[in-house]
Parts: C-alpha cells; structure tokens; sequence
C-alpha cells in the first residue's frame, strides 16, 4: 500500500501569508494527487485534483504542484476561512489512500 | 444542485451487521461512480468502497474487505453500503461521494454515525 506523509502536522501563520504544504508517497504516483480542505464541522472539499488542477470554484489563491513522490500545496495569501486541516489523496491502484492531514492555524 | 444524504446508522454491538443507505440529487446518478468514506472521531478520512456507474466495478480497503459490500440502485437514485461482523475499529462518520475520474470526490454527504459499542 502507498502511503502519504504530510508535513508539517501543524503549521502557523498569519492572514497574508504565503503556505507551503507538503506531501510526500511511499513511491512514485505520477500526477495522481489532490488535496482537499476541511473545516471544522465540515467535510472535505476538493482544492486540487491531479496535481495542480483547481476544482470548480477555488480561489486562484491555491496551487497545487508536484509529480512523483513530492507535492506541494500553495496558499498564495491566506485569507481568515483558509485556517482548517488539509489532506492529500491518491488515486490509481485500489485501495485509495489519505494522508495524516496537515493542520493550518493562525498564529 | 447534487445532494447526498445519508441514512441507516445507529448503535450496533460488536458482531452485528447495519446497512447504510445514500440517497442521490441534483445530477444523473447513473453515470457517476460512488465512494464510501469513513472518518472517526478526530480522525482524517479513510477510503472503504467504491461502486462503478453501472454497479459491475467494485473495490474495498484491506480493513473492510470480505465484511462490507457495496451496492446501488440506480433506479431508486440510492447507494447502500452492507457492512457486517461489525467491530470497535468501525465506529466513525460514514459519507458517500461521487466520484470524479476513477478516485477523485467532488461531493460528499453530511455522513451517518455508525458506533459500534456493547
């Protein structure tokens, strides 16, 4: 099974600045990548599917990027609704996997 | 627009079985495959089953395989989830999504309780 390593666990920053997410799989998963928001009481949202493709209706303020075995998650200038946990998913070969979440808060 | 609402959750001792139902709106749920996602207290989400459009491709994660069963009815717009030989590890929130191009999910339900407890 692949496995998705998120870093840091817990990152603090302040409205305005610019957050770098990271995660990493046990091997290469190509572009096979995305990421997903989720606030408190919610559930996930897809930010970012294959890699670096925004879903319909985030804010040009995320990015995503990577291929392989390391991906990144950008949030250009964070805005006060972005503080939440993030994780990262694969797909491909069965089963799907998640990683541990990153969580964003504001310092 | 798409709505999914969960259903059939509850308390269920160690053992038992429960199935779990999602009722599907707002898009053609006969052509859109669907997950199953579960997520435990202060826990991220874990992948359980995914189910293809026309009900012929299933999957499982290790953790469920051989004890849940997915399933649908496409003329009743509906996805169940037939989960047996319950166990501690299972309680969590349970969601269905649909799914965007063979693992992506662009939406989820509210999810069902599911607690598996004495």
């Amino acid at each position: 099974e692949i496995v998705l390593t998120q870093s840091p666990a817990t990152l603090s920053l302040s409205p305005g600045e610019r957050a770098t997410l990271s995660c990493r799989a046990s091997q290469s998963i190509s572009n096979y990548l995305a990421w997903y928001q989720q606030q408190p009481g919610q559930v996930p949202r897809l930010l970012i599917y294959g890699a670096s493709n925004r879903a319909t209706g985030v804010p040009p303020r995320f990015g995503g990027s990577g291929s392989g075995t390391d991906f990144t998650l950008t949030i250009s200038s964070l805005e006060p609704e972005d503080f939440a946990v993030y994780y990262c998913q694969r797909r491909g070969n069965w089963p799907i996997t998640f990683g541990q979440g990153t969580r964003l808060e504001i310092k | 627009q798409v709505h999914l609402v969960e259903s059939g959750g509850g308390v269920v001792q160690p053992g038992r079985s429960v199935r779990l139902s999602c009722a599907a709106s707002g898009f053609d749920f006969s052509q859109w495959g669907m997950h199953w996602v579960r997520q435990a207290p202060g826990k991220g989400p874990e992948w359980v089953a995914v189910l293809g459009h026309d009900g012929n491709t299933e999957h499982y994660a290790d953790s469920v395989k051989g004890r849940f069963t997915i399933s649908r009815d496409n003329s009743k717009k509906t996805l169940y989830l037939q989960m047996d030989s319950l166990r501690a590890e299972d309680t969590a929130v349970y969601h269905c999504a649909r799914d965007l191009n063979s693992g992506w999910t662009d939406y989820w339900g509210q999810g069902t309780v599911v607690t598996v407890s004495s």
